[in-house]
């Protein structure tokens, strides 16, 4: 069975450009997780979808960022316009409910220069 | 709100010697319990977890963590260390109830020969 799938692993872009990053999660599961990884601190909660809705965006640094989950399958994240600070790990993660494990990927990092 | 202190962002030990990573939480009500593991290159992966039951939990690769209410505390720990055990590991809480995982800092174990 496949894991959780991001792409790109890595994006260096300019400040101001746009980047959308990508997650395919486990199949069949209805929560999906994104989280990011500033670096030297905590790994930070971002957004929570249940299957195409979203059930708790409370992470979400700003308006620069926008999440979709079409169809409930495959996620994106874009980030529009990227500032320096938005620089980091951005990790996603799936899990078939409430209670069970957070299968996560392996992280997109995200550079703004 | 919960909070998550890992003591140590760096911990070294010498092959074959006890690993004792600390993980001290701070939550209204005791909360589910996680550690994962992160290998160069690799996503996050779940080394271990308490939500109810016994409080001597064990995971893969031979570690294991403690449920301490009194002390707060989730420390992981190995009797003897192997090299393939250098990795950076974290520690997160999450509520019942709530989906999100609220992380530690980290700790990047460095395993000396």
């Amino acid at each position: 069975e496949a894991g959780v799938t991001q792409f790109p692993s890595h994006s260096v872009i300019e400040k101001g450009q746009t980047v959308t990053l990508r997650c395919d999660p486990i199949s069949g599961h209805d929560n999906l997780y994104w989280y990011r990884r500033v670096m030297g601190k905590e790994i930070k909660f971002l957004l929570h979808f249940v299957k195409e809705s979203k059930q708790d965006e409370s992470g979400m640094p700003n308006n620069r960022f926008l999440a979709e989950r079409t169809g409930g399958t495959y996620s994106t994240l874009k980030v529009q316009p990227a500032e320096l600070e938005d620089s980091g790990v951005y990790f996603c993660a799936s899990s078939p409910g409430i209670v069970a494990e957070a299968f996560f990927g392996q992280g997109t990092r995200l550079t703004v220069v | 709100a919960q909070s998550v202190t890992q003591l140590g962002s760096h911990v070294s030990v010498s092959e074959g010697a006890l690993v004792l990573l600390r993980c001290n939480y701070s939550s209204s009500v005791p909360p589910y319990l996680f550690w994962y593991v992160q290998y160069p290159n690799q996503g996050l992966q779940l080394l271990l977890k308490y939500t109810t039951g016994a409080t001597l939990v064990k995971g893969i690769n031979g570690f294991e963590a403690e449920f301490k209410k009194s002390e707060t505390s989730f420390h992981l720990t190995k009797p003897s260390a192997h090299m393939s055990d250098a990795a950076e590991y974290f520690c997160a809480v999450r509520r019942f109830g709530n989906e999100k995982l609220t992380f530690g800092t980290g700790t990047r174990l460095t395993i000396i020969p």
